[in-house]
């Protein structure tokens, strides 16, 4: 069956570590990931999207990696801050013809100061 | 440039009810999906229209429904309201049909959470 897997147990983060985060998938072929942050009672908010033919992608603190052999995607925010204590929703788009997005069901992220 | 917008914020209705909620997505944007969001489940995607049509269906059963006006507004409507309809429901609108090529940026409205007694 096709599966996105995170990590359902919170991460507990010192800060001003790295936070990594982990996200596999089973049995989709991914056109894109996604990774979104979610606050909670609010929508969640893109971060970042890797392509499928792209092995890492960074935007300021963020860093996500795509390795499509393992078929998984790590998520990582360096220097972390009490700021960024959210949960993190890994995405993809399937290159199938009836395509949509499909979520994981998130990691809860804690960095304590 | 204004959010998305979902109506009601917050509702709480009972078994055998049914419901419409409202989103208006980003100015410009065509497409808007849907998703339901618990606990247990995470989010499930219901589904996705362009330009009046929907393009995508989850499996969700035939009490969920949903459309799209010409302005892009979209509601979705639940019949027969079940205690495990109590969620979060969000919309989240984008540029283009998630099926073309495009970044695939989806932008979440706040939410609006029913509960079912």
């Amino acid at each position: 069956s096709q599966k996105i897997e995170q990590n359902s147990e919170a991460l507990n983060i010192q800060e001003g570590k790295t936070a990594t985060l982990t996200c596999n998938y089973t049995n989709y072929s991914p056109a894109y990931l996604q990774w979104y942050r979610q606050d909670p009672g609010r929508g969640p908010v893109f971060l970042l999207l890797i392509r499928e033919n792209e092995k890492e992608k960074r935007k300021e603190r963020l860093k996500v990696t795509f390795d499509t052999t393992l078929k998984q995607s790590l998520f990582h925010i360096t220097a972390s801050q009490p700021a960024d204590s959210a949960t993190y929703l890994c995405a993809l788009r399937p290159r199938s013809s009836a395509s949509k997005i499909i979520f994981g069901s998130g990691t809860r992220l804690s960095i304590r100061p | 440039k204004a959010g998305v917008t979902q109506t009601p914020r917050y509702l709480i209705k009972t078994r055998g009810q049914q419901v419409t909620l409202s989103c208006s997505p980003i100015s410009g944007h065509r497409s808007v999906s849907w998703y339901q969001q618990t606990p247990g489940q995470g989010l499930q995607f219901l589904f996705e229209y362009f330009s009046e049509t929907q393009r995508n269906k989850g499996n969700f059963p035939g009490r969920f429904s949903g459309r799209q006006f010409s302005n892009s507004r979209s509601e979705m409507n639940v019949s027969t309201l079940e205690l495990g309809d109590s969620a979060l429901y969000l919309c989240a609108s984008s540029l283009a049909w998630v099926g073309q090529e495009n970044t695939g940026e989806l932008f979440f409205g706040e939410g609006s959470r029913l509960t079912v007694l």
